[in-house]
């Protein structure tokens, strides 16, 4: 049983550019979690996906992120035009199913310059 | 609107001390409340979860409670370790969405 995979582990990026990152949950968990972590900050909750379905997303999800799973199975996270403010770690976690416990990858390091 | 947080944000303490992390939640209404370990730089690593009708789950040299009533959760770290060393985030879940809301988290400095 591997875990929550995702990638890549660092990006570095120019502001102004696009970005996507990728995660593959466990599988057979059927909920799919994105978070946003700063530094010295706890992680703070994006989107989650029930299969293809996308069931909720935070405000802090502005237009120019977007998420998708359209097979159910892996998901990308993509931030157009980044920002500065966009550097923080990304986060996915899986779940078999819904109020179940959360599994995590390892993160993806984001580095806006 | 759900907020979680932990005290303290850091701690230092010698090998074999028993220690207690605090976890605190404004919304009693909570479906479960997860632990975590994080190590610097990398991603989290689940602990411990008790669903809300318990009272503390165990596991290894870890107990971790649950007090709706006051909306509290402690964890328990019995005889620390080096090892131990890392950042201890809490996240409480609610019955209306399946997001965790997580704590700042307790920074755990082990010395030998």
């Amino acid at each position: 049983d591997t875990g929550v995979s995702q990638n890549p582990r660092h990006k570095i990026t120019k502001r102004g550019q696009n970005v996507t990152f990728r995660c593959d949950p466990i599988s057979e968990h059927n909920r799919l979690y994105w978070y946003r972590q700063t530094l010295g900050q706890g992680p703070e909750f994006l989107t989650y996906f029930q299969n293809e379905a996308q069931l909720e997303k935070s405000r802090l999800l502005s237009d120019r992120f977007s998420a998708e799973r359209p097979k159910g199975s892996f998901s990308t996270l993509e931030i157009q035009r980044t920002e500065q403010g966009d550097s923080a770690m990304y986060l996915c976690a899986s779940s078999l199913k819904g109020l179940g416990e959360q599994y995590f990858g390892p993160g993806t390091r984001l580095t806006v310059t | 609107k759900q907020e979680v947080t932990q005290i303290p944000a850091a701690l230092s303490v010698p090998e074999g001390e028993n220690l207690v992390l605090n976890c605190s939640f404004t919304d009693s209404a909570i479906y479960n409340l997860q632990w975590f370990r994080q190590d610097p730089g990398k991603g989290l690593t689940s602990l411990l979860l008790i669903q809300s009708s318990q009272r503390e789950q165990t596991s290894g040299r870890l107990n971790a409670s649950l007090d709706k009533s006051s909306g509290r959760s402690t964890l328990y770290i019995a005889a620390s370790q080096p090892g131990d060393s890392a950042t201890y985030l809490c996240a409480a879940k609610s019955y209306n969405t399946d997001k965790l809301i997580f704590g700042t988290g307790t920074r755990l400095q082990v010395f030998p």
